[in-house]
């Protein structure tokens, strides 16, 4: 089965650095999100995109995060000064573009990029 | 998007079914109810959905109320790894729309 795959699995940085997670999405798929979850909190809604440009994002995406699709296939997050308040468990998602009646709406997630601040 | 209410927790015997109740009583008509499940902060992984009728899979079983004011979704037979957090989640079926998690039912299956 197909599976949106995720780098690194787990991160330590120092605070103020720049992190930057990877994902790739399905193949097939055109829709692409992160979500970001605190240890024992619940899963957050961060950005969505599609066709090459954001198409929503909540307001914990702030000037200090960034995504990206440099190439057909990855799919980045970069923080670019991280604080301790984003250690966080970060899932990406993706979603295939289908019609209406397709039931074909379905987020498929990664396993997730756990990033320790130190 | 409607919002749902499920109750905190629930246990459940292995090798018995699994009920898992969600209320929204707000849902629109063009609204669908989702079931995604997180075992132990693994990504969350899709179960089943459904508008009005009664769905099934391999995985499980949702029953929707004819009011579609509720919503069971059914685990036949829960084993231990089936212990998860488990989302139920109302959205309209619209290509990039985003899925918004609440804090679901803690389903422990106990041996």
């Amino acid at each position: 089965e197909p599976e949106v795959t995720q780098t690194p699995s787990h991160q330590v940085t120092q605070m103020g650095q720049e992190v930057i997670l990877r994902c790739v999405p399905i193949s097939n798929h055109l829709y692409f999100y992160w979500y970001r979850q605190i240890l024992g909190q619940k899963v957050e809604f961060l950005v969505s995109f599609y066709n090459n440009e954001i198409s929503e994002k909540s307001e914990i995406f702030d000037d200090q995060f960034s995504v990206e699709r440099p190439d057909g296939s990855n799919f980045t997050l970069k923080i670019r000064s991280t604080k301790l308040e984003d250690s966080a468990m970060y899932f990406c998602a993706s979603t295939p573009r289908g019609g209406r009646n397709s039931g074909a709406n379905v987020l498929t997630f990664g396993a997730g990029s756990r990033l320790t601040v130190l | 998007d409607a919002k749902t209410t499920q109750p905190p927790s629930m246990d459940c015997a292995e090798g018995r079914a699994a009920n898992l109740p969600c209320n929204h009583s707000t849902i629109s008509g063009n609204e669908y109810v989702y079931w995604y499940r997180q075992i132990h902060s693994q990504g969350p992984q899709y179960i089943i959905h459904g508008l009005k009728n009664n769905e099934t899979n391999e995985m499980a079983s949702l029953i929707i109320t004819e009011d579609r004011k509720s919503s069971t979704l059914i685990l036949p037979h829960a084993t231990l790894r089936d212990t998860a957090v488990y989302y139920c989640i109302v959205r309209v079926l619209e290509y990039g729309n985003k899925l918004v998690f609440g804090a679901g039912t803690i389903l422990r299956v106990k041996s």
